[in-house]
């Protein structure tokens, strides 16, 4: 059975500073992983996806991940952090019938 | 486009009182429809999904029961709520492809 992992409820960074959101993952099959953001009392907006091919994937305002098979990991990165990164921000893999499994997720705090 | 919409927004009920949560997705026909649940303090949990009319697949046993009586309505519902059914509910949707697309959610307060 597939499984998320996020290591840390809770980052902080200050502003200008490099985020790095750690996600390892467990799956039997060859995985589609994927990163949400959420805003408070809102809805998921997907950041990125990795299916296949290329394993650095480039998503929106500005994150990135890299899908490690060797590590089972697929952490997330943004070389330099705004205020308005300020969320929560969740890990998933894909499983049959597009079903997501999430981790628990993390919580990111900039400071000024 | 693609749209998905969920109602209410929030909503506070009594116990034992029942439950409908509607999602319905404009823009595409015959996608995939699920139901998570959000607790305090945690991820996601899969409760149901659906791939077409009248096909529903529970994914945990709970309290709670869900429809799809057209191709692009799914309802999530409850004869009687209990404390422990207290969340945040997010309807999502895929395409005959990877990623989901969630609506904004309905926060559901049982008291």
């Amino acid at each position: 059975a597939q499984s998320v992992t996020q290591l840390g409820s809770h980052v902080s960074v200050s502003e200008g500073a490099l985020v790095l959101l750690r996600c390892n993952y467990s799956s039997s099959v060859p995985p589609y992983l994927f990163w949400y953001v959420q805003y408070p009392n809102q809805g998921l907006q997907l950041l990125l996806k990795y299916t296949t091919g290329a394993t650095l994937v480039k998503g929106i305002n500005g994150f990135e991940a890299e899908f490690k098979k060797s590590e089972t990991s697929f952490h997330l990165t943004k070389p330099s952090a705004h205020m308005s990164d300020a969320a929560e921000y969740f890990c998933a893999v894909s499983t049959g019938f597009q079903k997501l499994v999430f981790g628990t997720g993390t919580r990111l705090l900039v400071s000024p | 486009s693609q749209t998905i919409h969920q109602w209410p927004a929030t909503l506070v009920q009594p116990v034992g009182s029942p439950l409908s949560l509607e999602c319905t997705v404009e823009g595409t026909s015959n996608p995939n429809l699920y139901w998570y649940r959000q607790a305090a303090g945690r991820g996601l949990q899969l409760l149901f999904y659906s791939v077409g009319i009248g096909q529903i697949s529970s994914e945990v046993p709970q309290n709670l029961s869900a429809s799809r009586p057209q191709d692009r309505q799914f309802i999530l519902s409850s004869k009687k709520l209990l404390l422990s059914d207290s969340g945040f509910y997010l309807c999502a949707w895929t395409p005959r492809g990877t990623e989901a697309f969630f609506g904004q959610g309905t926060r559901l307060t049982v008291v």
